[in-house]
């Protein structure tokens, strides 16, 4: 059973360009999250999402980023119009559909590898 | 400031050691306590998850506490390998589980 893959692994923009990362959960997970970490800080939940549903957006930033989760292939963060301060790694994680009791919170969520991007 | 805090911030130690790994949240009310082990260029593995109700959770030479009225928990390594070098990371769920707040890690080397 593959892990959550994540693609591409490093990626390089110059400023001004579009960048898209691409998640593809493991077998039999519904719910995929976003998260960012710049250099020496730890990781910010950015958005959480199902399939053709958004969740829960509210650590994604207001104007540039977007976030799908379609009903076939993987979820893709579109990153618009790139600036320096976008360079981080960007981390996928997948969890299975939870139960009736608890939210998407109470089940382990199984990282990606990340995609470092970087923004000359 | 973050509403999880770890520390200390970084550790050395000599293989075989035990070592202990602190953290504070303020995140009120929660669902759950994670810790996480995140190697150099890698995304973070699950270690232990803990509800508000357990007060220790092990997974083999990692042991985790939880004081929920402190809000406080802490991570145990026993006799500590070369492979146990890696960024460890206290993750607090909200009550509903719907976001994770990531502490920023306590980086962890141990030497032979």
């Amino acid at each position: 059973n593959a892990g959550v893959m994540q693609n591409p692994r490093h990626l390089v923009r110059r400023r001004g360009q579009e960048a898209r990362l691409r998640c593809s959960p493991m077998k039999g997970h519904s719910h995929v999250y976003w998260y960012r970490q710049l250099p020496e800080e730890g990781l910010k939940f950015m958005v959480y999402l199902q399939k053709e549903n958004i969740i829960d957006e509210s650590g994604m930033p207001k104007e540039r980023f977007s976030a799908e989760f379609p009903k076939e292939g993987p979820s893709i963060l579109r990153i618009q119009q790139v600036v320096r301060g976008d360079s981080a790694a960007y981390f996928c994680a997948s969890s299975r559909p939870q139960g009736l009791a608890g939210g998407p919170g109470t089940d382990t969520q199984y990282f990606g590898p990340g995609t470092r991007l970087t923004v000359l | 400031k973050n509403q999880v805090e770890q520390s200390p911030q970084s550790l050395i130690i000599l293989e075989g050691k035990n070592c202990t790994l602190q953290c504070n949240y303020t995140v009120s009310p929660f669902s759950n306590l994670r810790w996480y082990k995140q190697d150099t260029g890698r995304g973070p593995v699950s270690l232990t998850i803990m509800t508000f109700s357990e007060n220790t959770k092990s997974n083999g030479r990692y042991t985790a506490t939880l004081d929920a009225d402190t809000k406080q928990s802490s991570l145990h390594i026993t006799a500590s390998q070369l492979s146990d070098s890696a960024s460890y990371i206290c993750v607090v769920s909200d009550l509903y589980g719907n976001k994770l707040v990531f502490g920023a890690g306590t980086i962890l080397r141990v030497k032979s």
